[in-house]
């Protein structure tokens, strides 16, 4: 069964360092750009950061460049987000995602096939 | 940042109605759009890319079309497993953005 499997959440202060992880199953996560998405609570998504396929390419939102570095390991099939300088605005499910993407006539697309069940990060005193 | 402005925010329909969700880009972004259906307490889940393709396993009353920077997901037909808030995303080029979301609720 294809499966990613988010952990490292939890409740950190502010200002703190937290480190998710992400373990995929079912498929060889080195095929794989891969992505971090976050919801903070009631609200919608957002796209946090992505990877592709070795490593050597990463693109961050606005809001966690400088902050936040994505990478992966590629032999033990896993995905990382490390968080720096963490603040309220931060507090939110952390989902990992493949991205099946591809080209197509008119470029190249995205396609968020999988998608992890989620780790909550609260940052809070 | 090229944004998406997604709208109804929210709507209200029956089983059976035919419903349009649309998301507007600030400039254009070809066909490079998709969308996705999220239920409360779940991840989300892909339903279209590239603006009109079906994941594998939609439903086909669900489809989505338009080009440059207005773009619309059309459910024919609403069943009760589709209530639900529907996100579309812009991948033509970074940062990635979601739009705001549409919440479909029943009447």
């Amino acid at each position: 069964e294809v499966q990613l499997v988010e952990s490292g959440g939890g409740l950190v202060q502010p200002g703190g360092s937290l480190r998710l992880s992400c373990a995929a199953s079912g498929f060889s996560l080195s095929a794989y750009w891969m992505i971090w998405v976050r919801q903070a609570p009631g609200k919608g998504l957002e796209w946090v950061a992505n990877i592709n396929r070795d490593g050597g390419q990463k693109y961050y939102a606005d809001s966690v460049k400088g902050r936040f570095t994505i990478s992966r390991d590629n032999a033990k099939n896993s995905l990382h987000l490390q968080m720096n300088s963490l603040g309220a605005e931060d507090t939110a499910v952390y989902y990992c995602v493949r991205d099946d993407g591809g080209r197509y006539s008119s470029g190249w697309y995205d396609a968020f096939d999988v998608w992890g069940q989620g780790t909550m990060v609260t940052v809070s005193s | 940042a090229i944004q998406v402005t997604q709208s109804p925010s929210s709507l209200s329909a029956s089983v059976g109605d035919s419903v349009a969700i649309t998301c507007r880009a600030s400039q254009g972004i070809g066909n490079d759009l998709g969308w996705y259906q999220q239920k409360p307490g779940k991840a989300p889940k892909l339903l279209i890319y590239a603006t009109s393709t079906l994941q594998s396993g939609v439903p086909s009353r669900f489809s989505g079309s338009g080009s440059g920077t207005d773009f619309t997901l059309t459910i024919s037909s609403l069943q009760p497993e589709d209530f639900a808030t529907y996100y579309c995303l812009q991948d033509y080029n970074y940062p990635r953005m979601f739009g705001q979301g549409t919440k479909v609720e029943i009447k």
